[in-house]
């Protein structure tokens, strides 16, 4: 069963600083997308990640892949407070589905 | 307007009670879904829809049912509503056409918080 595991869950930094949160899967997969959720309000998608090796950028956050490793990465660059929110890496299982296992989110909060 | 749409937004209601939650889209999507979210454990699948023919269950369908009613419409219900199953229910759409199979992403409405006393 595929498992997915994202570090840290609660992440405070300060404006102006970078940090990394990590999502880490059980089996193999190519496909991983990171959404963004504000709080009360839905999810958004970020990135789609398809191959060993991607790495896609949208302003201050990137984010990578690591199939071999089963690992994806988004890094904050710079952080400001609009980047607040929680974050969910989910790795998909199957195309035949297009089932999705998300991690339990990272909440991010910058502070000023 | 939102492309994906939820009614009701907040819920109460009490254990046993049957109830419905409805999803609408206006984005011309096959492909529906139904997670629930609860806290520090992200969002779990309960049924998707591939669709109006084609149902199926997640990874978390006991207690669960729905219905599509229309390519537009995917209803989840709770037969007889328990107060684990208090949680905040979010509906999404897919279409691979979109942007190809492999890129597929899914399109999330504004969630349904729901309590069960």
């Amino acid at each position: 069963e595929l498992k997915v595991e994202q570090n840290p869950l609660f992440l405070s930094m300060q404006e102006g600083k970078n940090y990394t949160i990590y999502c880490n899967y059980s089996t193999t997969s190519d496909r991983l997308y990171w959404y963004r959720q504000d709080p009360g309000k839905s999810l958004e998608s970020l990135f789609v990640l398809l191959s060993n090796g991607a790495v896609k950028q949208e302003g201050r956050l990137m984010a990578s892949l690591d199939t071999k490793a089963r690992l994806s990465t988004l890094h904050i660059t710079a952080a400001v407070h609009d980047l607040s929110a929680t974050y969910f890496c989910a790795v998909g299982i199957s195309y035949n589905n297009n089932d999705m296992r998300f991690g339990a989110g990272t909440r991010l909060t910058v502070k000023p | 307007d939102a492309d994906v749409t939820q009614t009701p937004r907040n819920r109460i209601t009490k254990t046993g009670k049957r109830i419905m939650l409805e999803c609408s889209q206006t984005k011309g999507h096959d492909r529906m879904y139904w997670y629930r979210q609860d806290p520090g454990l992200g969002l779990r699948l309960i049924y998707y829809s591939f669709d109006v023919k084609d149902i199926n269950k997640g990874e978390i369908s006991d207690g669960y049912s729905v219905s599509r009613q229309a390519q537009a419409k995917f209803s989840l219900s709770l037969e007889s509503a328990i107060p684990n199953q208090t949680a905040l229910y979010f509906c999404a759409t897919s279409d691979p056409a979109v942007a190809g199979v492999k890129q597929e992403t899914q399109y999330f409405g504004p969630g349904t918080r729901l309590l069960v006393l």
